[in-house]
């Protein structure tokens, strides 16, 4: 069963670091997207990806955030300068147009700021 | 207002007994779906079941299924005959179309199950 990889698992980083989460989608999928839980809450949208641009963004997503597709197979979520409320669990996910069954989330990365 | 409902913050059930889940949505979209997840506490995401809004029947997944329900916009899981690894939150989800192509989903608060030996 094809399935989306995240690393790293878990990463702890200081307040005011650069931290880049990483993703790899499933291969033949066109759309990725990033989401986020804090702890004790619901999962929220952050961010939409296509034909390497934002397809859209949430309120959540300012400009600390950023996404990059660096090559074919890699999707990245970049906080430029970490917060201590950017502690959270961040999902990554991607998705054939328009296919409910394709709609596949990774095992997600628990960032934690100190 | 609220896109996903889930109005059961905790549940017990007792082990071997089927338990319903509740789910309401809200949407104006004609094409839509809707899944639900399991997040055990090691915090990953684990996909269940999924119900297109044009699907004539109810999905079936194993000891899930889910009861839709169009007209009334509810989507309850079911989960019979629950097993000690039950136990998790369980979070209902709907993905709702764009023209662009891609598709947000959104996320119900959740309901903590507790299975009870």
């Amino acid at each position: 069963e094809p399935e989306v990889t995240q690393t790293p698992s878990h990463q702890v980083t200081q307040m005011g670091q650069e931290v880049i989460l990483r993703c790899v989608p499933i291969s033949n999928h066109l759309y990725f997207y990033w989401y986020r839980q804090i702890l004790g809450q619901k999962v929220e949208f952050l961010v939409s990806f296509y034909n390497n641009e934002i397809s859209e963004k949430s309120e959540i997503f300012d400009d600390q955030f950023s996404v990059e597709r660096p090559d074919g197979s890699n999707f990245t979520l970049k906080i430029r300068s970490t917060k201590l409320e950017d502690s959270a669990m961040y999902f990554c996910a991607s998705s054939e147009l328009n296919r409910g069954y394709g709609y596949t989330f990774g095992s997600g990365t628990r960032l934690t700021v100190v | 207002a609220q896109k996903i409902t889930q109005t059961q913050p905790g549940m017990f059930v007792q082990e071997k007994e089927a338990v319903t889940l509740d789910c309401t949505y809200d949407t104006s979209d004609q094409s839509y779906g809707l899944f639900w997840y399991k997040q055990p506490s090691s915090g990953e995401m684990i996909f269940l079941i999924y119900q297109g809004s044009y699907d004539e029947q109810n999905a079936t997944e194993g000891r899930y299924s889910l009861n839709f329900q169009k007209a009334r916009k509810s989507a309850n899981l079911v989960i019979s005959a629950s097993q000690l690894g039950d136990s998790a939150m369980y979070f209902c989800a709907m993905r709702e179309g764009s023209q662009g192509g891609y598709q947000k989903v959104t996320f119900g608060i959740g309901t903590k199950l507790q299975v009870i030996p």
